[in-house]
């Protein structure tokens, strides 16, 4: 079983420029999450989704955070514009049930994001 | 949004030692506890979910324990290989929310051959 995809592995830019991240989760599962790790700190949720409506956003920075699930399947999560604490790694997961609270979340191999 | 918290930050141990890490949660409003264990430029890797007061699960020479009433679950790893230096991160679900993980810092472990 493939698990999940995530593409840029790394990215370097400008602040004020904009980045977008993409995810293909684990075929069949209903709930996808975005994590940000900044260093040191433990992975934070920025939003989850249960098939392509939102679930949680209430930690996404809306000012410039944006993201959107196609079809319940694929994800894209954009900064525009970057800032300085941005610098972070961007995970994402997914999971097989629609309400997960015991269910395995499988993480993809992130995102690193640097903002200069 | 209520803190997890885990000790020590970092660990430096010989192989072949057996080594433990704490993650302490508050116990209020308590669902579920993971566990899982992230190398270096690859996936964060699931290890265990626990739930039950007095849980233990075992994975090999990894095992874990959950003490629900009063906030905490260990978990150990007995006679430490370099393959098992890692950072391993615990994390709690509650009652009312939707599944999304909420994480401790993470213990940094470093085995010496």
């Amino acid at each position: 079983e493939a698990g999940v995809a995530q593409s840029p592995r790394y990215k370097i830019i400008e602040k004020r420029q904009s980045v977008a991240f993409w995810c293909n989760p684990i075929s069949g599962h209903a709930t996808l999450y975005w994590y940000q790790q900044i260093l040191g700190q433990g992975p934070k949720l920025l939003i989850q989704f249960q098939n392509n409506g939102v679930v949680d956003d209430s930690q996404l920075p809306k000012d410039r955070f944006s993201a959107e699930r196609l079809k319940g399947v694929d994800s894209t999560l954009k900064i525009q514009p970057a800032k300085l604490e941005d610098s972070a790694v961007y995970l994402c997961a997914s999971s097989f049930s629609p309400q997960g609270r015991t269910d395995t979340q499988y993480f993809g191999p992130g995102t690193r994001l640097t903002v200069l | 949004i209520l803190n997890v918290e885990q000790s020590p930050q970092s660990l430096h141990v010989q192989e072949g030692d057996s080594t433990n890490f704490t993650c302490s949660f508050p116990s209020s409003n308590f669902y579920a506890l993971h566990w899982y264990r992230w190398e270096t430029a690859k996936s964060p890797e699931a290890l265990f979910v626990m739930t039950l007061n007095g849980d233990e699960k075992k994975k090999g020479r990894i095992s874990a324990t959950l003490n629900t009433k009063e906030g905490y679950s260990y978990l150990y790893i007995k006679g430490s290989q370099p393959e098992d230096s890692a950072t391993y991160l615990c994390a709690r679900t509650g009652r009312r929310s939707q599944g999304n993980l909420i994480f401790g810092k993470g213990t940094k472990l470093s085995v010496k051959p």
